[in-house]
């Protein structure tokens, strides 16, 4: 079946640190990938989304790039602020499912320290 | 339209008893998922419904959980004969229509306790 496999937190920056946090996923079908945020006290949020090999999704900053070959959908953004510590979920929606529920990682908790 | 909404925020209750979530999905949207989520864990799907149609169930919905959307619009998750293994935070889902690259909207979420 499907899964999705993320770094284990918490991972712990600095104020305008490079952030990665890494998300592999195993897929039957050719899937679409997020990320989703989840601040303290709130609801998911989607962050972005990639539909297809090699496109990159983007929004407040961050970014990750589907990568069919390494199956893989890291992400990244180049200098984090407090603002940004939240649960970080790497999902996807394999489209050979007509539901297109989602299947999430285990999210990866963001400290940021000023 | 101020999003999915999910009532009560909070439950604690005592092994053995029945409980019931609602949900209120955003208007017009003719997808609902429930998803549950355990500390420390991503959400896991649990069902879903196309309009009043309840179209998938996962394996971890057992008998004692039943799902109900009865005019397209709001659901209700019912579990029966609540375990402590049941404590977790429920989520609901809402997404427009079709397609892979349809966003869910989550709620935030109501948190059950079983003591």
């Amino acid at each position: 079946g499907d899964s999705v496999t993320q770094m284990e937190g918490p991972v712990t920056l600095s104020e305008e640190a490079f952030l990665t946090i890494n998300c592999t996923y195993t897929a039957t079908g050719y899937p679409s990938l997020f990320w989703y945020v989840q601040y303290p006290g709130e609801g998911l949020q989607l962050l972005l989304k990639a539909t297809k090999a090699d496109d990159k999704g983007s929004n407040k900053g961050f970014e990750a790039t589907y990568r069919k070959e390494t199956t893989s959908f890291h992400l990244e953004k180049g200098s984090v602020q407090v603002s940004d510590s939240a649960v970080y979920f790497c999902a996807l929606s394999d489209r050979s499912n007509a539901g297109n529920m989602l299947t999430f990682g285990g999210g990866t908790r963001l400290m940021v320290k000023p | 339209d101020t999003g999915v909404s999910q009532d009560p925020r909070h439950k604690i209750t005592k092994r053995g008893q029945n409980v019931t979530f609602r949900c209120d999905p955003i208007s017009e949207h003719n997808r609902l998922y429930w998803y549950r989520q355990t500390l420390g864990q991503g959400p896991e799907f649990l069902t879903y419904f196309q309009n009043e149609a309840q179209l998938e169930k996962s394996r971890l919905l057992s008998d004692r959980f039943s799902a109900e959307r009865p005019k397209g619009s709001f659901s209700t998750l019912e579990i029966q004969r609540t375990e402590q293994g049941d404590s977790a935070m429920y989520l609901c889902a809402s997404s427009p229509g079709q397609g892979a690259n349809t966003e869910a909207f989550f709620g935030q979420g109501t948190r059950l306790t079983v003591v």
